[in-house]
C-alpha cells in the first residue's frame, strides 16, 4: 500500500491554457474524491466517484472543469481556460465505502 | 446550510502543555468526523476518526471526543512537542449524504514553541 499519489505537485500554466491531474488512489478504495484548498482555508468539496460512476458534482465545479475516472482506477481533473482564480491546491483522497478517508500530496496549481 | 467552524485560528504554547483544539458543527445528523494534520504546503494525514455512535477516539498523544448533541468535537493533545506545530482539521460527514463528502472547518494553526 503505497497511499494516494497526485501527479504533479506542481503545475504553473499561463491563464488561457488548460491543465490536467491525477490522483491514483489505494487500490483497494472503491470511492475517489477531488477537494480544492486555498491558502488559509479548508478544502472544499468538489467531485465524488464511486467506482467509475461521477455521483456527485459541486456548484464549485464549473464547466470548464471536467474529471474522469475510467475503469474505477485512477481519475483525472483538467481544467479547461485556467483563470488566475482557479490558483489553488487541488487534493485528491480515496476511501472504502464511507470508511476514513486518505488524501494525497495535493497538486499546487498557479495561474500566471 | 451545514458549517464545520473552528476556534481559534491561531494557537501558541510552549512545549510540554496540554492543549484543546475545538469544532462545532451545525447539524448534528453526522455520519463521522476526521481530525487531520496539514504540513505547510503538503497534503493532509488522517489522525483520528470517529463515527456517529462513539464518544472519543485514542491515538497516543492525542485524543478526539464527540458531542454530536452539543455539535461539538475537541482534539486534546497531550504533552506537546514542537514536531506538533501544524494546521488541524477538522471534517465532518453528515448522514443525508450517501456520497460520504467531507465538510471542513477552516482549521487551527498550532505552533508549539520550543
Amino acid at each position: 500500500d503505497t497511499g494516494v499519489s497526485q501527479d504533479p505537485r506542481h503545475k504553473i500554466t499561463k491563464r488561457g491554457q488548460n491543465v490536467t491531474f491525477r490522483c491514483d488512489p489505494i487500490s483497494e478504495h472503491n470511492r475517489l474524491y477531488w477537494y480544492r484548498q486555498t491558502l488559509g482555508q479548508g478544502p472544499e468539496f468538489l467531485t465524488y466517484f464511486q467506482n467509475e460512476a461521477q455521483l456527485e458534482k459541486s456548484r464549485l465545479l464549473s464547466d470548464r472543469f471536467s474529471a474522469e475516472r475510467p475503469k474505477g482506477s485512477f481519475s483525472t481533473l483538467e481544467i479547461q481556460r485556467t483563470e488566475q482564480g482557479d490558483s489553488a491546491m487541488y487534493l485528491c483522497a480515496s476511501s472504502s465505502r464511507r470508511y476514513e478517508q486518505f488524501f494525497g500530496p495535493g497538486t499546487r496549481l498557479t495561474v500566471l | 446550510k451545514q458549517e464545520v467552524t473552528q476556534i481559534p485560528a491561531a494557537l501558541s504554547v510552549p512545549e510540554g502543555e496540554n492543549l484543546v483544539l475545538n469544532c462545532s458543527f451545525t447539524d448534528s445528523a453526522i455520519y463521522n468526523l476526521q481530525w487531520f494534520r496539514q504540513d505547510p504546503g503538503k497534503g493532509l494525514t488522517s489522525l483520528l476518526l470517529i463515527q456517529s455512535s462513539q464518544r472519543e477516539q485514542t491515538s497516543g498523544r492525542l485524543n478526539a471526543s464527540l458531542d454530536k448533541s452539543s455539535g461539538r468535537s475537541t482534539l486534546y493533545i497531550a504533552a506537546s512537542q514542537p514536531g506538533d506545530s501544524a494546521t488541524y482539521l477538522c471534517a465532518v460527514s453528515f448522514l443525508d449524504n450517501q456520497g460520504g463528502k467531507l465538510i471542513f472547518g477552516q482549521g487551527t494553526e498550532l505552533s508549539v514553541k520550543p
